[in-house]
């Protein structure tokens, strides 16, 4: 079936650098989702791309959508504390529903 | 706008008992609704996908007998764990949609513990 990789699965960084998690879909997505779940908190949704190649900013986060439509990153630049948290990714199947990946849990020393 | 709710926040409960778990989506209507189960370190697993109206679609290995969900309304969806055990003890998400295509809006969760 349908699988969402990603990588790598704990990143820890200094406060400051720069963090980086790669998503990976067995299949091609029509569109890929990027949330964000606090230590104890529901996904919150971040973005949404769509566009073969497509690239949006948000502040100090970086999506990026693969040609292929079937791979995608979320780059953050210069973390801070308030990062921590765990990012997934997730395509739609058939459609209607969606797959998360597997999630990448960001920790950010300070 | 686009918030919806999830109540209790958390339950705990016994072992061989039945728990309810209602998801509301507080501003919009929602033909569909998704219930999600997640286990700690985990990512979420789609358990199944409710349509106002009609019955619930159950994704592969989860037991529509012991999970049974109604969507009696396009604001309230509700998922109750039957005969609850220990290892149904997870983080349970449940969110939301106007229409098909449509971004979903999460719930922010009821945590189970079954002892």
């Amino acid at each position: 079936g349908q699988q969402v990789m990603q990588i790598p699965q704990y990143q820890h960084v200094q406060e400051g650098e720069d963090f980086t998690t790669y998503c990976n879909s067995s299949t091609t997505l029509s569109n890929i989702q990027w949330y964000k779940q606090r230590p104890g908190g529901h996904p919150v949704f971040l973005i949404q791309l769509v566009k073969s190649g497509e690239v949006k900013k948000q502040k100090r986060l970086t999506f990026q959508f693969g040609e292929a439509k079937k791979n995608s990153s979320l780059h953050i630049t210069a973390t801070q504390t308030t990062d921590v948290g765990t990012y997934f990714c997730a395509g739609p199947r058939n459609t209607d529903k969606l797959i998360f990946g597997t999630g990448t849990r960001l920790q950010v020393f300070p | 706008g686009a918030v919806v709710s999830q109540h209790p926040s958390w339950v705990i409960c016994k072992s061989g008992t039945s728990v309810k778990i209602e998801c509301r989506s507080l501003d919009f209507q929602a033909t569909t609704m998704f219930w999600y189960r997640q286990f700690p370190k985990q990512s979420l697993m789609l358990m199944a996908t409710s349509n106002e109206g009609s019955k619930a679609t159950y994704e592969q290995g989860v037991e529509k007998d012991k999970f049974l969900i109604n969507h009696a309304s396009l604001t309230l969806s509700t998922l109750t764990v039957t005969s609850a055990h220990p290892e149904d003890s997870s983080f349970y998400i449940c969110s939301a949609r106007v229409a098909r295509g449509e971004t979903q809006y999460f719930g922010p969760g009821t945590r189970l513990l079954v002892l």
